[in-house]
């Protein structure tokens, strides 16, 4: 069964980096077939996409948070990140990783992690 | 990219059905047949009921369907459960991007 697992600091400082790893257990994150993403949800509001990416490290961002953000993959560890840099209260949300149904990049996410929360305060 | 629109909250009984509507423009909706819907219960994450439309994953049942007519996507939840009260978002792509609706909340009176 696929398994997938957000970890990072919980608390990050305005103007600074927030940075997010995404182990995935139970499945290759090098298989052909499959895009991976991050998505975020601010406390009490919605869903908003922040990127996607590929094995071979092809990346797809949110036009909104384009300038800020930077996602990577390590296929030898198994997982992939999210950086987003600058940071402001409006970034406090909880961070999901997930994976993209197979066959388009950024059709549905079919698997996701439990979330973490990340609260940007000084 | 703008956020798709749902209605904030949508209810019914036990056994009864409900539709919940998802609309986009001719960018995002009207132009893919890629609108997905979520069901979050509280403090979980997100599951996918419904991709491509009208698509159901493995072990969903078949009491949740999927339609699209123009820029207008709805999410129908037949024979209402207790269980499916939670938030429900409908999302689209959009040309290499994801747009997400802003949530409907189901009550089950």
């Amino acid at each position: 069964q696929l398994q997938l697992q957000e970890s990072g600091p919980g608390l990050v400082k305005p103007s600074e980096t927030l940075s997010l790893t995404c182990t995935v257990s139970g499945g290759s994150i090098t298989d052909t077939a499959y895009y991976w993403g991050w998505v975020r949800q601010t406390p009490g509001k919605g869903l908003e996409w922040i990127g996607t990416i590929y094995y071979s490290g092809s990346t797809y961002y949110n036009p909104s948070l384009k300038s800020r953000v930077t996602i990577s993959v390590d296929t030898s560890k198994i997982q992939f990140s999210l950086k987003l840099t600058s940071v402001t209260a409006a970034d406090t949300a909880v961070y999901y990783c997930a994976r993209v149904t197979p066959g388009c990049v950024n059709c549905a996410f079919d698997y996701w992690g439990r979330g973490t929360l990340v609260t940007v305060s000084s | 990219q703008s956020a798709l629109t749902q209605p904030p909250s949508a209810s019914g009984s036990p056994g009864q059905s409900v539709t919940i509507s998802c609309t986009g423009t001719s960018s995002d909706v009207g132009v893919y047949n890629y609108v997905s819907w979520y069901q979050q219960h509280p403090g979980k994450a997100p599951k996918l009921k419904i991709y491509e439309v009208s698509k159901r994953p493995s072990g969903v049942p078949d009491r949740f369907s999927g339609s699209k007519s123009g820029n207008t996507a709805s999410l129908t939840v037949s024979g209402l459960q207790a269980e499916d009260e939670a938030d429900y978002y409908c999302s689209s792509y959009a040309g290499s991007g994801v747009v997400f609706g802003g949530g409907t909340k189901l009550t089950v009176l």
